[in-house]
């Protein structure tokens, strides 16, 4: 079965451009999660959908971020306009549903913003 | 607020070697908790995991007990491999939907 699946694998670009990430979650799975990795922050939840719904966008860092899940198969995360602090690995993950199940994670997007 | 604490890596050993990772939580419930490995270059994936107060969570030769009393979470290993070198992480999961994270402990296996 294919896993969680992210794209790009990898992104650099320039301050004040606008960057989207891609996220198919595993199908079936309700839940889908985006975390931001940093090595002085560590792992970060930003926000997380239920059922294509936004349950709680408290760890989206300011208004340049954005999420979207316009349906089952396929969630965005955008920042625009990008900053050089906006560096990181971005995951998803999807999980069948929420509580004590596990979540499985993409292997993520290495974003570099010059 | 839930948390978890990890001890601080790197965590250097031999082939071979005994391996306990320490990980110790907060929360006012009876959480769920999880242990997560990351390998280089990939996505965090589900190590073990325990759901009630002691439980014991096995996977690939790795062990954690849940311990409601001493709110811990160890992870260990009778004898690590240089392939099991990686980031772990010590996770719970509590009333919400949420997993909280611990830090991640960096393990390094030379041989």
């Amino acid at each position: 079965d294919a896993g969680v699946i992210q794209s790009p694998r990898h992104e650099v670009t320039e301050m004040g451009q606008e960057v989207t990430l891609r996220c198919k979650p595993i199908s079936g799975h309700d839940y889908l999660f985006w975390y931001r990795q940093t090595m002085m922050r560590g792992l970060e939840l930003l926000i997380y959908f239920n059922n294509n719904v936004p349950i709680d966008d408290s760890g989206m860092p300011e208004d340049r971020f954005s999420a979207k899940m316009p349906n089952a198969s396929f969630s965005t995360l955008k920042i625009q306009p990008s900053e050089p602090r906006d560096s990181a690995v971005y995951f998803c993950a999807s999980s069948p549903t929420g509580g004590n199940q596990p979540q499985h994670f993409g292997d993520g997007t290495r974003l570099s913003i010059l | 607020g839930d948390s978890v604490t990890q001890m601080e890596g790197p965590v250097t050993l031999s082939e071979e070697a005994f391996l306990t990772i320490n990980c110790t939580y907060t929360a006012t419930g009876y959480p769920s908790l999880f242990w997560y490995v990351q390998y280089p270059g990939e996505g965090l994936q589900l190590l073990l995991k325990a759901t009630k107060a002691d439980d014991k969570g096995s996977n690939k030769g790795f062990e954690a007990t849940y311990r409601k009393e001493t709110t811990s979470f160890h992870l260990e290993k009778g004898s690590v491999q240089v392939s099991d070198s990686a980031v772990y992480f010590c996770a719970l999961s509590e009333s919400t939907d949420k997993l909280i994270f611990g830090t991640g402990t960096r393990l390094q296996v030379f041989p």
